[in-house]
C-alpha cells in the first residue's frame, strides 16, 4: 500500500505569514492528491483536489502543486483562521490513504 | 444541498455488536462511493473503506479488512459501518464521506463518536 508522509508534523507561524507543508507518497501517484483541512472537534474539510485544484469556496490564498511524489500545500498568507491541522490524501487502485497530518498553530 | 448526516453517539461495552449509519440527501446517492474514516482520540485519520452504493462494491484497507463491514442500503440511501464484537481499541469519532470523482472526499458526514469501555 501507498504510505504518505508529511513535513513538518507541526509548526508556528504568524498571522500573513506564507507556509508551505510537503506530502511525500512512497510511489507515484500522478495527481491523485487531495489536502484537507481539520479544526479541532470538526469534520475535515477539502481545500485541493488533483493536487493543484481549488475546491469551491475555499480562499485563493490555499494552493497546491505536485506530481508523482513530491506535493506542496501552501498558504500563501496565513489568517487566524487557518490555524488547523492539515492532512494529504491519495487514491490509488481503490485504496485511499491519508498522512499523517501537519498542525498549524500560533506562534 | 449536499448532506450526510451520520447516526448518534454510542456507548458500548466489549463485545457487543454495533452499526451506525450515514444518510446521503441531496443528489444521487446510487452515484457516488461513500467512504468510512476512523478518527482516535488525538490521532489522525485513517481511511477504513468504501462503498458504491449503486451495485455495493465494497473495498477494505488493509487495515480494517475483516475487523468491521460496510454495507449500503440504496432504497433509504443510507450506508452503514457494522462490528460484530467491539473492542475497547475501537473508540474512535467515525467519520463517513463522500467520494467525489476525483476520488477526494468532497462532502463529509457530523462524525459519529463510538465509545467503548466496560
Amino acid at each position: 500500500a501507498i504510505q504518505l508522509t508529511q513535513s513538518p508534523s507541526s509548526l508556528s507561524a504568524s498571522v500573513g505569514d506564507r507556509v508551505t507543508i510537503t506530502c511525500r507518497a512512497s510511489q507515484g501517484i500522478s495527481s491523485a492528491l487531495a489536502w484537507y483541512q481539520q479544526k479541532p472537534g470538526k469534520a475535515p474539510k477539502l481545500l485541493i483536489y488533483d493536487a493543484s485544484s481549488l475546491e469551491s469556496g475555499v480562499p485563493s490564498r490555499f494552493s497546491g502543486s505536485g506530481s508523482g511524489t513530491d506535493f506542496t500545500l501552501t498558504i500563501s498568507s496565513l489568517q487566524p483562521e487557518d490555524f488547523a491541522t492539515y492532512y494529504c490524501q491519495q487514491f490509488n487502485n481503490y485504496l485511499f490513504t491519508f498522512g499523517p497530518g501537519t498542525k498549524v498553530d500560533i506562534k | 444541498e449536499v448532506q450526510l448526516v451520520q447516526s448518534g453517539a454510542e456507548v458500548k461495552k466489549p463485545g457487543e455488536s454495533l452499526k451506525i449509519s450515514c444518510k446521503g440527501s441531496g443528489y444521487s446517492f446510487t452515484s457516488y462511493w461513500i467512504g468510512w474514516v476512523r478518527q482516535m482520540p488525538g490521532k489522525g485519520l485513517e481511511w477504513m473503506g468504501i462503498i458504491y452504493p449503486g451495485d455495493s462494491d465494497t473495498r477494505y484497507s488493509p487495515s480494517f479488512q475483516g475487523q468491521v463491514t460496510i454495507s449500503a442500503d440504496k432504497s433509504i440511501s443510507t450506508a452503514y459501518l457494522q462490528w460484530s464484537s467491539l473492542k475497547a481499541s475501537d473508540t474512535a469519532m467515525y467519520y463517513c464521506a463522500r467520494a467525489s470523482g476525483s476520488y477526494d472526499f468532497d462532502y463529509w458526514g457530523q462524525g459519529t463518536l463510538v465509545t467503548v469501555s466496560s
